[in-house]
């Protein structure tokens, strides 16, 4: 099981707001990233380092880390967003990475 | 561009061995840590193994570790995972992805599948 947690399905209606959270101890002092994956690719980065986009990501995807959860938020959902999202950190203690569980996104 | 081209899967014995390939291009290979990382069917991504640019620096998942190793040739552009002792636990598609600074995997290959069969 992962120590990272979070939520198992995310629903959304298109041109609304989907917000998948991530749950971890000491995520401040770690930088939080963000992965997409649609059903029988590889996984696609799409935030690191908790708020940044790699080039080809829309602006309407930001990411925000504070205390103990961070989240992922998509904005004006669209059907092509529908995913699996997976948050990741590093831990430089270990020197070990570790994925969430992973959250199914649905658009309604 | 940069590419990463998992190759070796297959179907595999009970304590069977197995090693795979992750031939990269498109960026400078030697000054690049590398990364192994596993999805059973149905189920999430899961970290591997991680090798410093030079392969001096190894760490692993406590799942894996004593029996898979990785390793890397920097004349070849090639990353490898050697597999041993596997059982039904490590059927799953393995990816290659290149690590970057904070941990963060920047490119990933497309995947090769290690069925287990007993």
């Amino acid at each position: 099981s992962s120590v990272l947690t979070q939520p198992p399905s995310v629903s959304v209606a298109p041109g609304k707001t989907a917000r998948i959270t991530c749950g971890g101890n000491m995520f401040g002092s770690k930088s939080v990233h963000w992965y997409q994956q649609k059903p029988g690719q590889a996984p696609v980065p799409v935030i690191y380092y908790d708020s940044d986009r790699p080039s080809g990501i829309p602006g309407r995807v930001s990411g925000s880390n504070s205390g103990n959860t961070a989240t992922l938020t998509i904005s004006r959902v669209e059907a092509g967003d529908e995913a699996d999202y997976y948050c990741q950190v590093w831990d430089s203690v270990t020197d070990h990475r570790e994925f969430g569980g992973g959250t199914k996104l649905t658009v309604l | 561009q940069v590419q990463l081209v998992e190759s070796g899967g297959g179907v595999v014995q009970p304590g069977g061995s197995l090693t795979l390939s992750c031939a990269a291009s498109g960026f400078t290979f030697a000054i690049s840590a590398m990364n192994w990382v596993r999805q059973a069917p149905g189920r999430g991504l899961e970290w591997v193994c991680f090798i410093s640019y030079d392969g001096k620096k190894e760490s692993y998942a406590d799942s894996v570790r004593g029996r898979l190793t990785i390793s890397r040739d920097n004349s070849k552009n090639t990353l490898y995972l050697q597999m041993n002792g596997l059982g039904a636990d490590d059927t799953a598609v393995y990816y290659c992805a290149r690590d970057s600074e904070g941990g963060y995997f920047d490119f990933w290959g497309q995947g090769t599948l290690v069925t287990f069969s007993s």
